[in-house]
């Protein structure tokens, strides 16, 4: 299957700093990223749709200026998370959708924020 | 109603066991089903892909999809304690920026 590579694995912050975390495509070309959250036990949650070359779409209640998404290429989507404070402190997993339809993910971050 | 309702578990089999899980869904427009299996601390892992309605079979994993009923199936034959993880199920409308919908997620434990 396709490959989805997200990078850091997993990260720890200080509360107030921002951090970054890429999701790249590995194989194919990428047009659409999706990002989720996953709390322990949970389910995933999407976050935003990220989109090459435009705008992010955020669901609702997510916070577009705390959860940055760039999607500058067909192969690599970022999420960078302001100003982060404990409650930010989550599983982050990104996911690609090849052209036949199939989602294939990332190996997920997991962000501690101290 | 949610959109994909899934038995959140957990499900408990003894090894060998025939497992079956299960979702249902409301919109008729999902055309793509997906199963992932996921450990813990891990992201989901594709499993089965199925496009509209049929069976699949990959080794001991079967897919199934019914859509006149809105309900989708995953049969794992010869349960193996390397199974036990959660596993999602998820479906689509199309392909490009349709979002993918995913189940709340079925808990696997298979004793050995």
């Amino acid at each position: 299957g396709a490959v989805v590579s997200q990078h850091p694995s997993w990260v720890i912050c200080k509360s107030g700093t921002s951090v970054k975390i890429e999701c790249r495509s590995l194989d194919f070309q990428a047009t659409t990223m999706f990002w989720y959250r996953q709390f322990p036990k949970q389910s995933l949650m999407l976050m935003a749709t990220s989109n090459e070359g435009s705008k992010a779409t955020y669901e609702q209640g997510v916070e577009k200026d705390k959860f940055l998404i760039n999607h500058a290429s067909l192969t690599l989507s970022t999420l960078t998370v302001t100003s982060a404070h404990p409650e930010d402190s989550s599983f982050y997993i990104c996911s690609a959708r090849v052209p036949q339809g199939q989602a294939f993910f990332g190996q997920g971050t997991r962000l501690t924020v101290v | 109603q949610k959109e994909v309702e899934q038995d959140p578990g957990p499900l408990s089999v003894p090894e060998g066991a025939i497992v079956s899980l299960n979702c249902t869904y409301s919109n008729s427009a999902f055309q793509y089903f997906m199963w992932y299996r996921q450990y813990s601390r891990k992201g989901p892992e594709l499993l089965m892909y199925t496009y509209s309605s049929g069976n699949k079979e990959d080794g001991r994993f079967t897919a199934q999809v019914d859509k006149s009923s809105k309900y989708i199936s995953l049969f794992i034959r010869d349960s193996q304690p390397s199974d036990s993880a959660t596993y999602l199920c998820a479906m689509s409308a199309g392909t490009g920026g349709f979002k993918t919908i995913f189940g709340a997620g079925t808990r696997l434990f298979v004793k050995a």
